[in-house]
Parts: C-alpha cells; structure tokens; sequence
C-alpha cells in the first residue's frame, strides 16, 4: 500500500519554539505539498516541492519554510511558532501530471 | 481564473437518504481534471474519483455517482441510500494547468441514524 507519513498525530508547542513537522512518501512521487487546514477556510497551500532541493512559495508562505533533501522526505518547518498557527497540518504527494494528491493522515498543531 | 465553488457548507440527513453535494468551477482551461476527495473524521483525505474534461459519462461506483456538465461547468457527487458512515467533509478540486490542485471549501455531510 502506497503511503504518506507524518510524523506525529498530535504535537502541543509554545509560542516561540521552531518546530519541524516530517513528511515521508514511499512512493518515489516527484511532487510534494503541505497544506494547512482551518474551519471555513479550507486547504490553503503553504509549499510545494517538484524535486529535490527545491521548493515554491504557495498561498501562504508567511511563517513557514521547507526542507527537501531526500525525495522522499519534505519538512516543514515553523521558526518561531505563534498561536495563529494552531492548525491542522497536511502533507500530499503525487507523481505530477494528471494524477490525484495522496494525504497522509495529518498533524493537528496547537501552540500554546 | 481558475476556481472552485462548493456553495453548500454543511448538509444534514437521514441515513438511507440520497444526498448531492454540488461542486462547480472555473476554469479557461480547454484540458483540465476534476476530482472529488473524502475527510472523514479521521482527518486523512481520501480520493474517491478523477474524472478529464473530455469525458462527459456520468460514473457510478457502488451508492457512490458523479455528474459532469460541461454546459454548467458543474461536476455533483450523489450519495444513493446514505449511510452514516458517509458522514465526513468532501471536497472538489479543479488540476491547474501547473498541475496543482485547487480546492473548494468543501462540504460537510452529516449522516444521521
């Protein structure tokens, strides 16, 4: 079965810390996403990466950098957390072109 | 511009009820791809179907069917004798042309015994 991992389900931070939230895709997919998602608000796109090494700016940036170093591996990462990042966390992969997104299961992050 | 409506935010019903959750877009894309993609509780998004512009055929997988109009530029989901485990949020999604998705608001669907 072909899967996305993150880390950790749930994760409690304080405000200021950097935190690393870790996505691993086993399915040698070129293209990876992290979104966040709020109430009413939909998934919105932090990052994305086509390939090693590379990232683009999404919709919301602001906060947020990645990491992609291995194919298989896409971080994301919050240098100083504040509580308007109190989110759920989804990381996607897909193989480009046409086809669909695969989820992993999530990281719901509160910072306190 | 390209975008995705789903204009219904939450819908209720009763188990064994058929329900449609209306998806529709905007696109100057002559070549494009829909799909539908279930969050069930759990929070892990699930695909459920892919549908090209070019193929206009209504699709039905088991109580689950899809209805794609291009004169409306409207791609519905139907759900047939629901059932609570039904209950979830769906969401659309439009491929842009640089092969990222974007996303409706989604739907919540409330299942009730």
């Amino acid at each position: 079965d072909v899967k996305v991992t993150q880390s950790s389900r749930y994760l409690v931070k304080r405000t200021g810390e950097k935190v690393f939230l870790e996505c691993v895709q086993d399915m040698d997919h070129e293209n990876m996403f992290w979104y966040r998602q709020d109430p009413g608000l939909g998934l919105r796109l932090i990052y994305f990466s086509y390939d090693v090494k590379m990232k683009e700016k999404g919709d919301i940036p602001e906060g947020y950098s990645v990491s992609r170093e291995k194919k298989e591996r896409f971080s994301l990462i919050l240098e100083s957390a504040s509580t308007n990042q109190t989110s759920m966390y989804l990381c996607a992969s897909s193989l480009g072109g046409a086809s669909g997104y695969t989820f992993g299961s999530g990281t719901r992050l509160t910072v306190v | 511009a390209q975008k995705v409506t789903q204009a219904q935010t939450e819908i209720s019903v009763v188990e064994k009820e058929d329900v449609t959750l209306d998806c529709v877009y905007e696109t100057r894309d002559t070549t494009y791809y829909l799909f539908w993609y279930k969050q069930p509780p759990s929070g892990e998004l699930v695909f459920l179907i892919r549908r090209n512009s070019f193929d206009e055929q209504n699709e039905i997988s088991g109580r689950y069917s899809w209805n794609f109009q291009k004169s409306t530029s409207s791609f519905n989901f139907t759900i047939t004798a629901s059932q609570v485990v039904d209950s979830a949020v769906y969401f659309c999604a439009l491929l842009h042309s640089n092969y990222q998705l974007i996303w409706g608001a989604g739907t919540k669907l409330i299942i009730k015994p």
